[in-house]
């Protein structure tokens, strides 16, 4: 078993470009999670999808940010344009399905905005 | 609202110490209780978890009571090892795929 999957694993990227981080999900798994980690917020939840369908996105944090989930076995969460206080650790997560809530995470994706 | 709250840390502790982590909840209900591990460089994984009032979860030497009474899920473990540095989550849900998390505890133990 694979386990979740993402892309690129370390991002730097200039102010103002657009970047896109990329998650596989375990196969089978029915709902997928987008989060966000740095020393000053703690693990934050951006936005989680059920059957590819957003469910919450409540907590993403601004315009800026975008997430899709076109089919069961991928999602991308988009920053456009980015911005210095976007750099963290995003992690994806996958669940079997709900009622079931032990998540699954991926090794994550470091950002850093210079 | 719902919420999970902990012990700040860093939790410095010697190889072999007890280790008590301190979590306990606001919820309008009986969630499911978790406890989450984070090494360096990694991802949250699964460490322990309890679905009802007085379940014991265990797992790798720790061990987390799920307490109605006090609201508390508190994470145990009798002999740390150095390789059990990390950052503790606790975490609840109320058997719906979303975990509402805890800031987190940092553990180091040195040899």
């Amino acid at each position: 078993d694979a386990g979740v999957i993402q892309s690129p694993r370390h991002e730097v990227t200039e102010m103002g470009q657009e970047v896109t981080l990329r998650c596989k999900p375990i196969s089978g798994h029915n709902s997928l999670f987008w989060y966000r980690q740095t020393m000053m917020r703690g693990l934050e939840l951006l936005i989680y999808f059920n059957n590819n369908v957003p469910i919450d996105d409540s907590g993403m944090p601004e315009d800026r940010f975008s997430a899709k989930m076109p089919n069961a076995s991928f999602s991308t969460l988009k920053i456009q344009p980015s911005e210095p206080r976007d750099s963290a650790v995003y992690f994806c997560a996958s669940s079997p399905g709900q009622g079931y809530a032990e998540q699954y995470f991926g090794p994550g994706t470091r950002l850093t905005v210079t | 609202g719902d919420s999970v709250t902990q012990m700040e840390g860093p939790v410095t502790l010697s190889e072999e110490a007890f280790l008590t982590i301190n979590c306990t909840y606001t919820a309008t209900g009986y969630p499911s209780l978790f406890w989450y591990v984070q090494y360096p460089g990694e991802g949250l994984q699964l460490l322990l978890k309890a679905t009802k009032a007085d379940d014991k979860g265990s797992n790798k030497g720790f061990e987390a009571t799920y307490r109605k009474e006090t609201t508390s899920f508190h994470l145990e473990k009798g002999s740390v090892q150095v390789s059990d540095s990390a950052v503790y989550f606790c975490a609840l849900s109320y058997n719906t795929d979303k975990l509402i998390f805890g800031t987190g505890t940092r553990l180091q133990v040195f040899p």
